[in-house]
């Protein structure tokens, strides 16, 4: 199943309009990051946040994180339509192989679509 | 673009058939991962190399394989291919093994088809 459960699962705004998509997750982690996909391409990293932080900004963004309710939101704020495409929360754990040797997992979310008119 | 490149870009191959993809990861990351993505949902962790070793893996039955290179290009293999393997392969390249925070960089993904 999947660690991440993002909501709502699609979001459509006007240009200059804020949009707010929420992640909940179920195990402790490492650190959460958010993601951005248009059209089926690559994952393009927008911002990560430690386990032990509880807010972080990038230009736009605005990330938080609450450990004790094990969530996260991620906050656009004037969307413009070039930020239409689908978001996806990660929550990264950090694991030992048998070998001892350790390694990062990331586990993603289904994803909000989200939809910026002009 | 992050330095990432994956190919091919598309493929379409048959039931029972197998596949390699690849990937040169971005310059001086030494740790890749392969993730599949099905049509409308989320990645989903294969498995990482780093140092050209298998250290971290997802839950993917073993005709899921890979390699690593010396120069840490990697390769994903998929044999006796099924249906339900038709999606997205992305792989993504970081510095350093697990437990940092270094970023890591997606390449643009191969789109696999079996029919």
């Amino acid at each position: 199943s999947q660690q991440g459960e993002e909501d709502p699962q699609a979001l459509s705004i006007q240009e200059g309009e804020n949009a707010t998509m929420n992640c909940s997750y179920k195990t402790s982690i490492n650190n959460l990051q958010w993601y951005r996909q248009n059209s089926g391409r690559g994952l393009v990293h927008l911002i990560l946040i430690r386990s032990n932080e509880r807010e972080k900004h990038s230009g736009r963004l605005r990330v938080t994180l609450d450990t004790s309710k094990k969530s996260s939101s991620l906050l656009i704020t004037a969307s413009r339509a070039a930020d239409t495409a689908s978001y996806f929360c990660a929550t990264e754990i950090w694991s030992k192989n048998a070998g001892g040797t350790s390694y990062g997992k990331l586990t993603f979310g289904q994803g909000t679509i989200l939809t910026v008119h002009p | 673009e992050t330095g990432v490149t994956q190919s091919p870009t598309h493929l379409i191959k048959t039931r029972g058939q197998q596949v390699t993809l690849r990937c040169s990861s971005q310059s001086g990351h030494n740790t890749v991962s392969w993730y599949q993505q099905a049509l409308g949902q989320g990645p989903q962790f294969i498995f990482q190399y780093y140092r050209e070793e298998e250290n971290g893996r997802g839950n993917f039955p073993p005709r899921f394989s890979g390699l690593q290179f010396p120069n840490y290009s990697s390769e994903l293999n998929v044999n006796a291919l099924e249906l339900d393997d038709s999606a997205l392969y992305l792989c993504a390249s970081r510095l350093g093994q697990g437990g940092s925070y270094n970023e890591q960089f997606f390449g643009p993904g191969t789109r696999l088809t079996v029919l």
